[in-house]
């Protein structure tokens, strides 16, 4: 069955990088656009940025456009996300997910990211 | 960005009786190859969400009927027929036509 599973997350001082990764099994991953999603604490879901099926194309959200870059290896199955210039509003549990417009379950169980000094 | 409206954000019901949760889109929500990408999500205190809904009515595999999602354009429901000790948590919708992709803020269901 579809599993993805994220990893990478951490502490991270504000100005810092963070590079996630995203394993994902039991699908044809290179058939599907990926799309990462985020959860800052207690609160609701936000859009991060998604990558087409052959890495062509991207979309971000404005909160991170100039400093997040999505990425995929579809040799590897895996999703990544690069975050540079973190600050502490990136502070989340980051989800990746299979698909964007009719965003398929399941998710993974998320990477904590903390942005703090 | 197309702004996602809930409503109630706080939801309590007795167990065996129906629910229904509203959201309401800031644009339509109809995309140009004429699908409407209206998506309903319930995460479970301490999970990651999962998908019940896909385009404003179609039931994920696995999911109850008791689960059913409405409307168009704009307005959109989602209703649970009678509602079980597993429903707790907090609902919410997505669309998937405009981008950025956007949430709507949470339904948080509780069992009175």
């Amino acid at each position: 069955q579809v599993h993805l599973v994220e990893s990478g997350g951490g502490l991270v001082k504000p100005g810092g990088s963070l590079r996630l990764s995203c394993a994902a099994s039991g699908f044809s991953f290179s058939d599907y656009y990926m799309s990462w999603i985020r959860q800052a604490p207690g609160k609701g879901l936000e859009w991060v940025s998604f990558i087409n099926d052959g890495s062509r194309y991207t979309s971000y959200a404005d909160s991170v456009q100039g400093r997040f870059t999505i990425s995929r290896d579809n040799a590897k199955n895996s999703l990544y996300l690069q975050m540079n210039n973190l600050r502490a509003e990136d502070t989340a549990v980051y989800y990746c997910a299979r698909g964007t417009r009719a965003v398929a379950g399941p998710w993974g169980q998320g990477t904590l990211v903390t942005v703090s000094s | 960005d197309v702004v996602m409206t809930q409503s109630p954000l706080s939801l309590p019901v007795t167990l065996g009786q129906p629910a229904s949760i509203s959201c309401r889109s800031s644009q339509s929500l109809v995309y140009s190859d004429g699908n409407t990408y209206l998506n309903w999500f319930h995460q479970r205190p301490g999970q990651s969400p999962g998908r019940l809904i896909y385009q404003v009515s179609n039931r994920d595999s696995g999911v109850p009927d008791r689960f059913s999602g409405s409307g168009s354009d704009t307005d959109f429901t989602l209703k649970i027929s009678r509602v079980e000790a597993e429903d707790v948590g907090v609902y919410y919708c997505m669309q998937g036509t405009h981008w950025p992709y956007t949430f709507g803020q949470g339904t948080k269901l509780e069992i009175k």
